[in-house]
């Protein structure tokens, strides 16, 4: 694909469920952020993958929360007994390498959780 | 925590006029990108200005950087209505954070 493609787009879900959105960067670059954006805020820092190196998971916000990356390509947020608290706007970004170059970002994947 | 803060947080101007956002960061930076996002959409990549660099264009678009200050600046001449947006900073020293941005309001 041309850019940067998540899915889902929308998810609804129960509180206590499992959820997993996905991320699918541009081929070739070696870098991949999760963000959080909710309602009318700032993006959060959840997680960073630079090529081979350990994920920096500094910004994931409890254990609840976790990612992989396969291949150095697609990725996976899971977020494990969903809580109100947790809807938001779920953005994932690619880069050529690390933040030295810009970020292309997908379209964002919309988590509630009822 | 987010490095640093934009301001301000909302600004309204009329079509025409110009639009200064800030933006502020609090450790040493490689880099820092500008990038906006339209309702419902994702972020667009505006402008990359490295740590070494004091300003740069892109059409309408003037940024600044002041290392010893530690801020930036995003100029926008001439707004249109197509520029209301929210105006987002991400500051990049070992991985790129951004701020809680700029709510931009564009009157025609």
């Amino acid at each position: 694909g041309a850019g940067v493609s998540q899915s889902p787009s929308n998810k609804v879900t129960e509180k206590g469920k499992d959820v997993e959105l996905r991320c699918d960067p541009i081929s070739g670059h070696t870098a991949l952020y999760w963000y959080r954006q909710s309602l009318g805020q700032g993006l959060e820092f959840l997680i960073y993958f630079q090529g081979n190196s350990a994920p920096d998971k500094s910004g994931l916000p409890s254990d609840r929360f976790s990612a992989e990356r396969t291949g150095g390509s697609v990725s996976t947020l899971t977020i494990q007994r969903t809580q109100q608290e947790d809807s938001a706007v779920y953005l994932c970004a690619s880069s050529l390498d690390q933040g030295i170059n810009e970020q292309f970002f997908g379209p964002g994947t919309r988590l509630t959780v009822l | 925590s987010q490095q640093g803060e934009e301001d301000p947080q909302a600004l309204s101007i009329q079509e025409g006029e110009n639009a200064t956002m800030n933006c502020s960061y609090k450790t040493s930076i490689n880099n820092l990108q500008w990038y906006r996002q339209n309702s419902g959409r994702g972020l667009v990549h505006l402008i990359l200005i490295r740590s070494n660099e004091r300003e740069k264009h892109s059409g309408r678009l003037r940024v600044t950087l002041d290392t010893s200050k530690k801020s930036s600046s995003l100029l926008i001449t001439a707004s249109r209505a197509a520029d209301t947006a929210s105006y987002f900073c991400g500051k990049y020293g070992n991985k790129l954070v951004f701020g809680a941005g700029t709510i931009l309001r564009v009157k025609s």
